[in-house]
């Protein structure tokens, strides 16, 4: 069936250091992926999204690709803030549109001043 | 944007009781909602699909005598843990979406309800 792997953290690092979140899947054809944030005591926003092949998705400064070729949805940050610690999620539809999400484990960021 | 809630926020019980968890969409009609459980360092698993109106859809090896879903109205489901026992103390999420009839349907996640038993 359909899945997501992402690389397990904690990733540390320290304010302006650069991110990047490994995120690889396996799917049926072309899904949408997604980007989830969880911050601490609050529930799961959506980050950004890409809905097919080459799109990429942006938001607050995070960026990620969707490339069919290697079937990844890398999350990246050019400067993380401490602000940005929080758990990321990587995600895709368990079906057609308007069905559950699949997630990745999680990858917990913790970023230092 | 949307907005979930849920109530409570932490629960603890007795081994034995049963733990009622609502999920509310406060300022949308959501066609359908979902519940997950969160286990530490663990990702969000599936349990159910709940639709408006009807029977639940739940995933296979979750019980649906012990996790009783009910979606009473377009803004309103609940999570009933029956006779809840120590290993059903987790983080239960749940989320909420519109279906437009797009290929991408967003959905609104609650601020998840922390259950211990005890």
């Amino acid at each position: 069936g359909d899945s997501v792997t992402q690389m397990e953290g904690p990733v540390t690092l320290s304010e302006e250091a650069c991110l990047t979140i490994n995120c690889t899947y396996t799917a049926t054809g072309y899904p949408s992926l997604f980007w989830y944030v969880q911050y601490p005591g609050e529930g799961l926003q959506l980050l950004l999204k890409a809905t097919k092949a080459d799109d990429k998705g942006s938001n607050k400064g995070f960026e990620a690709t969707y490339r069919k070729e290697t079937t990844s949805f890398h999350l990246e940050k050019g400067s993380v803030q401490v602000s940005d610690s929080a758990v990321y999620f990587c995600a895709l539809p368990k079906g057609q549109a308007g069905t559950a999400l699949i997630f990745g484990k999680g990858t917990t960021l913790s970023v230092s001043s | 944007g949307a907005v979930v809630s849920q109530h409570p926020s932490r629960v603890i019980c007795k081994s034995g009781t049963s733990v009622k968890i609502e999920c509310r969409s406060l300022d949308f009609q959501a066609t359908t909602m979902f519940w997950y459980r969160q286990f530490p360092k663990k990702s969000l698993m599936l349990m159910a699909t709940s639709n408006e109106g009807s029977k639940a859809t739940y995933e296979q090896g979750v019980e649906k005598d012990k996790f009783l879903i009910n979606h009473a109205s377009l803004t309103l489901s609940t999570l009933t843990v029956t006779s809840a026992h120590p290993e059903d103390s987790s983080f239960y999420i749940c989320s909420a979406t519109i279906y437009t009839g797009d290929s991408y349907n967003e959905q609104f996640f609650g601020p998840g309800t922390r259950l211990t038993v005890l």
